[in-house]
């Protein structure tokens, strides 16, 4: 079955500087790519997904990456606030129609003020 | 505002005792799943079912059942609970066309 890997576990940026975590998987048939923020107390939530065919997408301050050859998927904040501290999650999953979501093991994101 | 529920919010139970944890959905949506979250370990998923008919197994469902009893209806049970499922309980719904899933509010679980 499908690996992700996350790193780091955990970081601390100053508040607008940029913020990158890392997700390598192992299944090369995973095609889907999304990223969770989970803040403290909450439900995790979409933020941004990238799908196989597109090496990078981007939505105001939030941006993902992905290398297939390399089988790696990074998670960019530029500019970051205080609001962006909070728990983010990579995950993988197969084929469109089997949406079995494989997550990472979390990166807690500190901004400091 | 359509969204997914969890009943209870928390639960202090016993070891060998049998619990129901329940996730409701007025999203419309056709796929459910139930996740377990541990500090540094994730999300890691126990069951799943793409319809009231499918039920699937996930990366962790030994000691753990599961029943869709409609649509919108998907329960987790415990059939004797254990200290080490000691977690927090996620349900999520999606759509079979989208990827994207929701998450309920989750429901902490405290076995003494």
């Amino acid at each position: 079955g499908e690996n992700v890997e996350q790193h780091p576990s955990t970081l601390s940026v100053q508040e607008g500087d940029s913020a990158v975590i890392k997700c390598t998987y192992s299944d090369s048939a995973s095609n889907y790519f999304p990223w969770y923020k989970q803040e403290l107390g909450k439900r995790p939530q979409l933020i941004i997904d990238i799908r196989s065919n597109v090496g990078e997408k981007k939505d105001q301050r939030i941006a993902v990456t992905l290398n297939k050859t390399a089988k790696h998927f990074s998670l960019h904040i530029t500019e970051t606030q205080p609001e962006d501290s909070a728990v983010y999650f990579c995950a993988a999953s197969e084929n469109f129609g089997n949406e079995k979501l494989t997550f990472g093991t979390g990166t807690r994101l500190t901004i400091i003020p | 505002d359509a969204d997914v529920t969890q009943t209870p919010r928390n639960r202090i139970t016993k070891t060998g005792k049998r619990i129901m944890l329940e996730c409701s959905q007025t999203k419309g949506h056709d796929r459910m799943y139930w996740y377990r979250q541990d500090p540094g370990l994730g999300l890691r998923l126990i069951y799943y079912s793409f319809d009231v008919k499918d039920i699937n197994k996930g990366e962790i469902s030994d000691g753990y059942s599961v029943s869709r009893q409609a649509q919108a209806k998907f329960s987790l049970s415990l059939e004797s609970a254990i200290p080490n499922q000691t977690a927090l309980y996620f349900c999520a719904t999606s759509f079979h066309s989208q990827e994207t899933q929701y998450f309920g509010p989750g429901t902490r679980l405290l076995v003494l």
